[in-house]
C-alpha cells in the first residue's frame, strides 16, 4: 500500500538559512499534519491543513509557515534556522471520512549547524 | 489542552513474556486513543487504536483496553518477540474542527524484549 512521502529525508543547514521539507500524503487523503520530534521526545503538533486550508495550529514557530497545495501536497517552510530546529520533522495524513487514524511519513531529520 | 502520561518510560521483558505500558489522559473530550510504535530512524507505525464507545479491542498479540471513568487506557503485549522491540507511545484525540484531529503523545515507552 502507498505510504506517506516525505522529501528530502536528510538536510543540513546553517543558522538563519532557510528550509523546505515537503509532504505527499497517501493517495486520497485530504488532511495532513506536521509534526516536530526532538532526541528522545514525543512528537510535538505544528500545523495540519484539511482540503488545502488550515485546520489547527500547534506549537509553530512564527518563523515557520506551511500550506497544503491543489494537489494535496505540503510543504513547511522554515526561515531564520537556529540551532534549536534541528529535529526530526514527520507529516501525517488521514482521510476524513477515517480521519481519527493518522500515518506518519518517514521523517525529515533536520540538521541545523 | 490535553495532557498525557505515560508509564513506564522503560521496559526490559524476557522473550515470551507480556508487556503492559500505562497512560492516562486529562481531557474527558478526548474520544481516540490509538498507539504507536516507532522503530530507530522511523517514522510512527499505528499499530492498534480503540474509541471512547469501546473498552476493550484485540488483534493477534496486541490488546488495548479504556477506562473512561479514569480516564486511563493500556497497551498488553503477550508472547512478545525480539522484533517488539522499540519506543511505543500512546496519545490521545480530541476533535479541533474542520476535519483535523490534534494528537497529544504521552512521553513514549522504551521497549527492550531480550532473546
Amino acid at each position: 500500500a502507498a505510504g506517506v512521502i516525505q522529501s528530502p529525508r536528510h538536510l543540513i543547514k546553517e543558522k538563519r538559512e532557510t528550509a523546505t521539507l515537503k509532504c505527499y500524503p497517501i493517495p486520497r487523503h485530504d488532511t495532513v499534519y506536521w509534526y516536530q520530534q526532538g532526541p528522545g521526545q514525543d512528537p510535538q503538533f505544528l500545523i495540519s491543513f484539511y482540503e488545502k486550508m488550515q485546520s489547527d495550529k500547534g506549537s509553530i514557530p512564527d518563523r515557520f509557515s506551511a500550506q497544503q497545495f491543489s494537489d494535496y501536497h505540503s510543504e513547511l517552510n522554515m526561515s531564520s534556522l537556529e540551532l534549536g530546529d534541528s529535529a526530526l520533522y514527520f507529516c501525517a495524513s488521514s482521510y476524513r471520512d477515517r480521519g481519527l487514524e493518522q500515518y506518519f511519513g518517514p521523517g525529515t531529520r533536520l540538521t541545523v549547524t | 489542552g490535553e495532557n498525557v502520561e505515560q508509564h513506564p518510560s522503560t521496559l526490559s521483558v524476557q522473550e515470551g513474556d507480556s508487556a503492559v505500558i500505562k497512560c492516562t489522559y486529562s481531557d474527558s473530550a478526548s474520544n481516540y486513543f490509538p498507539w504507536y510504535k516507532q522503530e530507530l530512524g522511523k517514522g510512527p507505525q499505528l499499530i492498534i487504536d480503540i474509541r471512547s464507545n469501546v473498552g476493550e479491542k484485540k488483534d493477534q498479540r496486541i490488546a488495548v483496553t479504556l477506562n473512561k471513568t479514569a480516564k486511563h487506557f493500556s497497551l498488553h503485549i503477550t508472547e512478545t518477540q525480539p522484533e517488539d522491540s522499540a519506543v511505543y507511545f500512546c496519545a490521545a484525540t480530541s476533535y479541533s474542527g474542520a476535519g483535523s484531529y490534534q494528537l497529544t503523545f504521552g512521553k513514549g515507552t522504551k521497549l527492550s524484549v531480550i532473546p
